[in-house]
């Protein structure tokens, strides 16, 4: 099945400065790449996702890069703001099989005002 | 986006007791759902595929009589958890698919179990 691993496991950075958090997946098969903030006790939410047929996509802050020959993808967040202290976790999927997320391990993201 | 609830929200039981964690999405049909399951400052832990009308897919190294999935209708997934013990202390997060839509999965917002 699907491995995915997620790096650093913890980020401290001041604010204002850019923040990288790097993954890798093992399945050539995923194809669909979220990203997810997830505040202390709730759900998981969406922040930026990338499919396997583009290579970079933005919104505003945040952006994804995708390198599917090397089976990496990373989150970009600039301009860093206290705010955005949270742990992200990074999900491979694939449209077949059970078509369910694999998520990596997660970062905790600390911001620093 | 779409919506998914959980209830409840948070439950206290004692152990050897079961417990049932519904998972519901409100305005759309899902065929399936996800069951995770989230340890202090672990990942997400997917344990289930939840299909309508047919049994549920476990992953490797979930119980399966212990943790009862039932997806009997469109927008309803149940979990139970039988006969409870500490170690089975969580987070459950329930996720759902749209078919409607690209990819995206919808989150409920999860339910803290503790068993004492």
């Amino acid at each position: 099945g699907e491995n995915v691993e997620q790096h650093p496991s913890t980020l401290s950075v001041q604010e204002g400065d850019s923040a990288v958090i790097k993954c890798t997946y093992s399945d050539s098969a995923s194809n669909y790449f979220p990203w997810y903030k997830q505040e202390l006790g709730k759900r998981p939410q969406l922040i930026i996702d990338i499919r396997s047929n583009v290579g970079e996509k933005k919104d505003q802050r945040i952006a994804v890069t995708l390198n599917k020959t090397a089976k990496h993808f990373s989150l970009h967040i600039t301009e860093t703001q206290p705010e955005d202290s949270a742990v992200y976790f990074c999900a491979a999927r694939s449209d077949t099989g059970r078509r369910a997320l694999t998520f990596g391990s997660g970062t905790r993201l600390q911001v620093q005002p | 986006g779409a919506v998914v609830s959980q209830h409840p929200s948070r439950v206290i039981c004692k152990s050897g007791t079961s417990v049932k964690i519904e998972c519901r999405s409100l305005d759309f049909q899902a065929t399936t759902m996800f069951w995770y399951r989230q340890f202090p400052k672990q990942s997400l832990m997917l344990m289930a595929t939840s299909n309508e009308g047919s049994k549920a897919t476990y992953e490797q190294g979930v119980e399966k009589d212990k943790f009862l999935i039932n997806h009997a209708s469109l927008t309803l997934s149940t979990l139970t958890v039988t006969s409870a013990h500490p170690e089975d202390s969580s987070f459950y997060i329930c996720s759902a698919r749209d078919p409607g839509g690209i990819s995206q999965q919808y989150f409920g917002p999860g339910t803290r179990l503790t068993v004492t």
